[in-house]
């Protein structure tokens, strides 16, 4: 079975630029979720996705990240426009029931400059 | 919201040791796994294990549900068993799950 997957694996963009990254989860999985590390910090949630309905977005920081999930498939996740504070490591993490166990993806690592 | 603290924060040893990593959370969870991210920075699954010991390989871990608590054990350290250890514990709400993540160990393993 494939795995989660994210690409790109690495970004680097201008501050005020748009950067769309985007996540496979694992085929038959509902539960989408992305997580990120930045500055050396905790992990911490962002959203979660059912399909392609978002369950929780309380962990998305501001209105310049955008999350889809089109036809409850792949998943994006936008942010338009990148600050500096915004570099870290996305993750994305799949599930098949609610409260399994996640399996993460690589990580897309994102510096602003 | 729950408190995850893992501890030490930082671990050196020789290749061959033994070492034993811990997680604290301060409430009853649904879910408990340990994550090594590596050098690449990917998150690699250990273990899934809300209460209970598995096992897999040099590496087997525990966790004591009533006392939230869960342990990490790894035995004949290896140079690749370098990285950052993470715990994470879910906790469900109605149709709502997330994980919550400790700071993390990184463990630095010395040939």
């Amino acid at each position: 079975e494939a795995g989660v997957t994210q690409f790109p694996s690495h970004s680097v963009i201008e501050k005020g630029q748009t950067v769309t990254l985007r996540c496979d989860p694992i085929s038959g999985h509902d539960n989408l979720y992305w997580y990120r590390r930045v500055m050396g910090k905790e992990i911490k949630f962002l959203l979660h996705f059912v399909k392609e309905s978002k369950q929780d977005e309380s962990g998305m920081p501001n209105n310049r990240f955008l999350a889809e999930r089109t036809g409850g498939t792949y998943s994006t996740l936008k942010v338009q426009p990148a600050e500096l504070e915004d570099s870290g490591v996305y993750f994305c993490a799949s599930s098949q029931i609610l409260n399994g166990g996640y399996t993460f993806g690589s990580g897309t690592r994102l510096t602003v400059v | 919201g729950i408190q995850v603290e893992q501890s030490p924060p930082d671990l050196i040893l020789q290749e061959g040791a033994n070492s034993t990593l811990r997680c604290n959370f301060s409430d009853s969870v649904n879910n408990l796994q340990w994550f090594h991210q590596n050098p690449w920075g990917q998150l690699i699954n250990l273990f899934y294990i809300p209460s209970g010991t598995k096992q897999n390989g040099r590496l087997s871990a525990t966790t004591v549900a009533t006392e939230r608590y869960s342990l990490l054990y790894i035995s004949s350290s290896q140079t690749t068993d370098s990285g950052v250890y993470f715990c994470a514990v879910g906790i469900r709400g109605g149709s709502n799950y997330k994980l919550t993540f400790g700071k993390g160990t990184l463990l630095t393993v010395n040939p």
